[in-house]
């Protein structure tokens, strides 16, 4: 247990459906993420938020829709997907201090493997 | 953009050692993870090193960080069949005085043979 949950743990869905992702951390952080992580690729990053303020959003298509009401919860809202959409979706925490010398671990969830038919 | 590039593969008998290669394009990390993923879970950060030092021990892992070619690997000694996984390199990006966000390679596949 690394003290970040995701739910659910596996989603199927239609190209026309409407569905979240839900990660909560327990842990304090003040920042959280959102990454893909697809086959015989490198872990993109998608999101990141710091403070409940999104600081970084890598180009990512407009049907994927983050909300982070809190410091301790984050949602990713899904849209009218493409089947190239499938992958597993990680979140992650961090305590982000680089002023304070704190080394800037990032803890993940168990992911959310997403298939979009 | 920041790149990081891995060797997808690696297999090694049990008791040998285990040797993950990396190397990375941006000279302004501050610091180097190494995490780890086992099937059907998230990644867990195993070690990191600062960027001022070329070499940490901890216990059966062995850091070493080249700054000049950008390099980095990750020794496993005596490698079990439970260090069979994924291992990501992840540079720290560093912006407006933050650590920033990691970028992470493809990872490299340890298969470790009874």
């Amino acid at each position: 247990e690394t003290g970040v949950t995701q739910t659910p743990r596996h989603l199927v869905m239609g190209m026309t459906n409407k569905k979240s992702l839900k990660c909560e951390q327990h842990l304090g952080h003040n920042a959280m993420y959102w990454y893909k992580q697809s086959a015989k690729k490198p872990l993109e990053l998608m999101f990141v938020y710091n403070f409940k303020e999104q600081t970084e959003n890598n180009s990512v298509p407009s049907r994927f829709s983050p909300e982070c009401p809190n410091s301790s919860h984050l949602f990713l809202h899904l849209h009218t997907l493409q089947p190239e959409d499938s992958a597993l979706y990680l979140c992650a925490s961090s305590q982000d201090g680089f002023w304070t010398g704190v080394v800037n671990e990032q803890f993940f969830g168990p992911g959310t493997r997403l298939t979009v038919l | 953009g920041e790149d990081v590039e891995q060797s997808l593969f690696l297999s090694v008998r049990e008791g040998d050692s285990s040797v993950i290669n990396c190397t990375y394009t941006d000279s302004s990390s501050t610091y180097l993870y190494w995490y780890k993923q086992e099937p059907g879970a998230g990644l867990q950060l195993l070690t990191y090193i600062f960027s001022n030092m070329d070499m940490k021990q901890d216990q059966r892992l062995t850091v070493l960080l080249n700054k000049k070619d950008k390099h980095l690997s990750l020794r496993i000694a005596d490698t079990q069949t439970g260090d069979s996984a994924i291992y990501f390199c992840a540079p720290s990006m560093n912006y407006g005085g933050s650590q920033g966000n990691l970028i992470f390679g493809k990872g490299t596949k340890l298969s470790v043979k009874p």
